[in-house]
């Protein structure tokens, strides 16, 4: 009864490699979210879906592609993997854009070798 | 520029001892300030939530204090245990228009120790 799941928990690929994570979540949730934890462990948020559509996109190149098949689901796309994408990535989610408490997964370690 | 700075970067204390975390914002105009607890390999866990009118708030040992004035907010922490060890990460929900947006400090890793 995990209420936001992340797969896989870790990722390990070579530079140039496409890659996806998955997230899911059970709460019913309207607004979904990725963000990016980098060494410093500094949390920087990169999209926002509000019922399978984007509302928020950040400065995040366009090799990354997010993906809301529907409103439990946001699955976050790389193309063309480069080293600095290494990073745990984070999904979230909450009752709405303005609803404060975002539930977070446990998080995708990717690193790129 | 919004900003979120959060102080001490880290901090070792003995367990059974107190400690208290800042968070100052420059986030203007202001909607709430968050306080998240984030294990090692874990996703945050939200502890408190404040408004702008709220001056303290409690989450069981975790007391939480806002100045709105001054754009600072601290987390106190009674009688700290080992499961408390952890990074303690402030988030600023900020009104732009009819839009808001999150800024996060870049958190206070806390080690409890024996």
């Amino acid at each position: 009864d995990t209420a936001v799941s992340q797969t896989p928990k870790y990722l390990v690929t070579q530079m140039g490699n496409d890659k996806s994570i998955k997230c899911e979540q059970n709460l019913g949730h309207d607004t979904m979210y990725w963000y990016k934890q980098d060494s410093k462990k500094f949390l920087k948020i990169m999209f926002s879906y509000n019922n399978k559509e984007l509302i928020i996109n950040e400065t995040v190149p366009n090799r990354f592609s997010p993906k809301s098949p529907d409103k439990a689901h946001l699955n976050l796309h790389i193309n063309s993997l480069e080293l600095g994408d290494s990073a745990v990535y984070f999904c979230a989610s909450s009752g709405g854009l303005d609803t404060d408490t975002q539930y977070f997964g446990p998080g995708t370690r990717l690193t790129v070798l | 520029k919004n900003q979120v700075e959060q102080s001490p970067q880290s901090l070792i204390i003995l367990e059974g001892k107190n400690c208290t975390l800042q968070c100052n914002y420059t986030v203007s105009p202001f909607s709430n300030l968050r306080w998240y607890k984030q294990d090692t390999g874990r996703g945050p866990v939200s502890l408190t939530i404040m408004t702008f009118s709220e001056n303290t708030k409690s989450n069981g040992r975790y007391t939480a204090t806002l100045d709105a004035d001054t754009k600072q907010s601290s987390l106190h922490i009674t009688a700290s245990q080992l499961s408390d060890s952890a990074s303690y990460i402030c988030v600023v929900r900020g009104l732009t228009g009819t839009a808001s947006k999150l800024t996060f400090g870049t958190g206070t890793r806390l080690q409890v120790t024996l």
